[in-house]
């Protein structure tokens, strides 16, 4: 089983539509994070978590937020999707900020 | 704001030919220093790191990177590519006393039979 698991792993949803990503990891590990990445532009940080009460803006987090149920459980929504939303979504952990851990990827089409 | 430069976008190889992926970066500090690598279709995945001690580091596969500090560099490097390295390249920096990690756009590397 994977250590970092991601669901959906593929969505299609329309515009305004709210929708949610959800990351679980088995690795034990406080740190998670989500980010975007896009053709050319490489991974984009949306939001990170450091603990259960702990949640921080990344570069780009206008137009989602986040949710960390548990340790082992970090969501991302899109309150109101648009088309530029969509791009391929990874969720990661790590036990100290350094070496970093991915899910296998959610791919979002908004149309 | 530190950031990360990979200047190569696209390399197209052939098989056996050498291989040197640029990566530099703009923190003037301690910085611990990554390469990251996607398969197609795959997330990425820790090819080799640096903390620490010898500026050259050996990862998987046959790959190896080297920190020189004087030229904000971490150069991935590989002697004789394989069909099977056929994938995206992601240097990231994380400098000391910060917590988040910073990635740069990405290498595609297609090696031709």
């Amino acid at each position: 089983d994977a250590d970092v698991t991601q669901t959906p792993r593929n969505r299609i949803t329309k515009t305004g539509k709210r929708i949610m990503l959800e990351c679980s990891q088995t690795k034990g590990h406080d740190r998670m994070y989500w980010y975007r990445q896009d053709p050319g532009l490489g991974l984009r940080l949306i939001y990170y978590s450091f603990d259960v009460k702990d949640i921080n803006k990344g570069e780009i987090s206008d137009g989602y937020s986040v949710s960390r149920q548990a340790q082992a459980k970090f969501s991302l929504s899109l309150e109101s999707a648009i088309p530029n939303q969509t791009a391929l979504y990874f969720c990661a952990t790590s036990a100290s900020g350094d070496i970093q851990y991915f899910g296998a990827g959610t791919r979002l089409s908004v149309l | 704001a530190q950031s990360v430069s990979q200047h190569n976008h696209h390399v197209i190889l052939s098989e056996a030919a050498s291989l040197e992926l640029g990566c530099n970066y703009s923190y003037g500090g301690t910085v611990n220093l990554f390469w990251y690598v996607q398969y197609p279709g795959q997330h990425l995945q820790l090819l080799l790191k640096y903390f620490s001690g010898d500026p050259l580091v050996k990862g998987i596969k046959g790959f190896e990177a080297e920190f020189i500090k004087s030229k904000f560099s971490f150069n991935l490097r590989k002697p004789s590519v394989q069909w099977s390295d056929t994938a995206e390249y992601f240097c990231a920096v994380k400098p000391g006393g910060y917590q988040k990690v910073t990635f740069g756009t990405g290498t595609k590397l297609q090696v031709i039979p």
